[in-house]
């Protein structure tokens, strides 16, 4: 049983394009986050929820929407998307949130544009 | 906001030989993580330190967090091929948000 499962795993896709991203997680978490990696390594905070309300947003382009269904899903749809999108984004579930316990992350999700 | 800063960013070891990686904030932390991503993987929580001067020990590797609560070490004795990745130290800002450091890539040569 695949604790946080996000799918694609893989997404290529030509600039411009509208895509989404799916995430679930079976742990009973009540937050849940999605992060960007870059070609660096590394891991930017995107998005952070808390049963279902939205917490945190970065300084991310509006192009980028999640929506949380009930609190064991974060989806990622994005809009109309640029070259500069590319990397691979990484959705995670916690218990308490941040200042509590431990992150469990999903697979990823390697968005290529083309 | 609250920043990790962390390093070093890369480290090429010979095999056998010690690592160690470095995290420091200009600002108390309540606790600090560490998670490993192997390549082509995704992070994996290894350990939280929360008080102050806090030592623990998963079997080659020791992870410390500084009297002041602002530093926090991974050491990791006698390097195995297993060991590669990239290492990330991360802690919590206003409750809600885990920001990581820029984390610190091992490579092993055996």
């Amino acid at each position: 049983d695949t604790a946080v499962s996000q799918t694609p795993k893989y997404l290529v896709t030509q600039m411009g394009n509208d895509k989404s991203i799916k995430c679930e997680q079976n742990l009973g978490h009540d937050t849940m986050y999605w992060y960007k990696q870059d070609s660096k390594k590394f891991l930017k905070i995107m998005f952070s929820y808390n049963n279902k309300e939205l917490i945190i947003n970065e300084t991310v382009p509006n192009r980028f929407s999640p929506k949380s269904p009930d609190k064991a899903h974060l989806n990622l749809h994005i809009n109309s998307l640029e070259l500069g999108d590319s990397a691979v984004y990484f959705c995670a579930s916690s218990r308490l949130g941040g200042a509590g316990t431990e992150a469990f992350f999903g697979q990823g999700t390697r968005l290529t544009v083309v | 906001g609250q920043q990790v800063m962390q390093i070093p960013q890369y480290q090429h070891v010979q095999e056998g030989e010690d690592f160690t990686t470095y995290c420091n904030s200009s600002t108390t932390l309540s606790n600090i993580q560490w998670y490993k991503q192997r390549p082509g993987g995704h992070p994996v929580f290894l350990i939280q330190l929360v008080k102050s001067g806090e030592v623990k020990k998963q079997k080659r590797l020791t992870f410390q967090f500084g009297e002041a609560k602002k530093n926090s070490s991974l050491h990791i004795t006698a390097t195995q091929t297993t060991d590669v990745g990239t290492y990330f130290c991360a802690a919590p800002e206003y409750g809600n948000k885990l920001v990581f450091g820029a984390g610190t890539i091992l490579r092993v040569k055996s």
